[in-house]
């Protein structure tokens, strides 16, 4: 079946460095993505969304990376900040406007 | 401004027992969906709506039934309570397509013994 992934269950990254963050898909049909960060006791947060006819796209400290020939997203954050502890989920639409997750990344922040 | 807004927080069921968690937004958002949050699963999609009086089946709906008679609201009914239906319960609500830019709910952590 179809499925969304992410390489590395957790990340630790050093408090003003850049963190990356990514995942695979498997569904070169996919439309539309979008990254989610969700704090702990929260409900996911939209953070930043691609077309499928974009390779980047930015938003205020983060960047999104579209590599269609592997099939490969990722969430760019930089000078992290102890406010980005969370876990980052991506996220696919594939036609019937149905969303899919990945399992999520926890990226912790190191002082 | 109160978005999207979930009771209740946390609740506790008894094995074929129902019950129904309320959903509603303020947004005049015309999607709206509930997804479950397992450990290690992330979100799956339970049902969905694409605006009044139509709804449709995700990716586990098996279990739960929805409704949505209003703009507003959009509560999920569990028909008869499963320990595998425990869970944290997610609603979301957006302008255009099914998550697409979605506003989410705090969720209801909900346990069934």
């Amino acid at each position: 079946g179809e499925s969304v992934g992410l390489h590395l269950p957790t990340l630790s990254v050093q408090e003003g460095d850049n963190s990356i963050i990514n995942c695979a898909y498997s569904n070169s049909a996919s439309d539309y993505f979008i990254w989610y960060k969700q704090e702990s006791g929260k409900g996911p947060q939209f953070i930043i969304d691609i077309r499928s006819n974009m390779d980047k796209r930015q938003g205020q400290r983060v960047t999104v990376l579209l590599n269609k020939t592997v099939k490969h997203l990722s969430l760019q954050i930089a000078a992290t900040q102890p406010g980005d502890s969370a876990v980052y989920f991506c996220a696919e639409i594939f036609g019937n406007e149905k969303l899919t997750f990945g399992t999520g990344t926890r990226l912790t922040i190191i002082p | 401004n109160a978005g999207v807004t979930q009771t209740p927080k946390f609740q506790v069921l008894k094995t074929g027992q129902s019950m129904t968690l309320q959903c509603a937004q303020d947004m005049n958002h015309e999607y709206m969906s509930w997804y479950r949050q397992d450990p290690g699963m992330g979100l799956r999609l339970i049902h969905y709506s694409v605006g009044a009086g139509i709804t449709d089946q995700g990716e586990v709906p098996n279990g739960y039934n929805v409704s949505r008679s209003t703009t507003e609201d959009f509560p999920l009914r569990l028909l008869s309570a499963a320990p595998s239906q425990t869970s944290v319960y997610f609603c979301a609500s957006s302008y255009f397509d099914v998550g697409t830019e979605a506003f989410f709910g705090q969720g209801t952590r909900l346990t069934v013994v």
